[in-house]
């Protein structure tokens, strides 16, 4: 597509629920990263995928975090037995890795809200 | 845990006034980027200014990069109602991971 997709773009979920967020980067970029923003705050590195392999994953908080992505394309972050605190938006973006120029692509972001 | 700080966290001002924020971060870097981001959906890529780099320009944009004082500012003249949103400088530390670490953010309000 034209642009990195993500869905859903907002969800409401009961605590103690797993949800799943996906990321359908933009064609041909090779990374994908996925960031986390709570409501007012700047963004939080989770993960970064180069192809399909994740080879920073320092970002996730908890191991209730995990993220996949397959065929080099889509992603996936699953958020297992959701919690408030894990309310924020998750923004994911896509870019070209060229040495000394990553510019990234964002998506417009899942909203989750865990009630 | 976030490489920048940004100053101020909010800034509010007249149209066709200037606009001045100001990022600092803590490591050394390739490039640092400057993006930003309308009502806390997406971010949108604004200016990349590479470590050997002291000043760049794009359109009523200038940004400038101190790796001695490991900051940098970004100046947005002329500014219109529709600048309002919140900005965000990014570090690239290089390395195998390539990821960008962004700062806490300055909002910035244009009043018409």
């Amino acid at each position: 597509g034209a642009g990195v997709s993500q869905s859903p773009s907002n969800k409401v979920t009961e605590k103690g629920k797993d949800v799943e967020l996906r990321c359908d980067p933009i064609s041909g970029h090779t990374a994908l990263y996925w960031y986390r923003q709570s409501l007012g705050q700047g963004l939080e590195f989770l993960i970064y995928f180069q192809g399909n392999s994740a080879p920073d994953k320092s970002g996730l908080p908890s191991d209730r975090f995990s993220a996949e992505r397959t065929g080099g394309s889509v992603s996936t972050l699953t958020i297992q037995r959701t919690q408030q605190e894990d309310s924020a938006v998750y923004l994911c973006a896509s870019s070209l890795v060229m040495a000394g120029s990553n510019t990234i692509y964002f998506g417009e972001g899942s909203w989750l809200t865990v009630v | 845990s976030q490489q920048g700080e940004e100053d101020p966290q909010a800034l509010s001002i007249q149209e066709g006034e200037n606009a001045t924020m100001n990022c600092s971060y803590k490591t050394s870097i390739n490039n640092l980027q400057w993006y930003r981001q309308n009502s806390g959906r997406g971010l949108v890529h604004l200016i990349l200014i590479r470590s050997n780099e002291r000043e760049k320009h794009s359109g009523r944009l200038r940004v400038t990069l101190d790796t001695s004082k490991k900051s940098s500012s970004l100046l947005i003249t002329a500014s219109r109602a529709a600048d309002t949103a919140s900005y965000f400088c990014a570090t690239d530390e290089g390395g195998a991971t390539n990821k960008l670490i962004f700062g806490t953010g300055t909002l910035l309000a244009v009043q018409p």
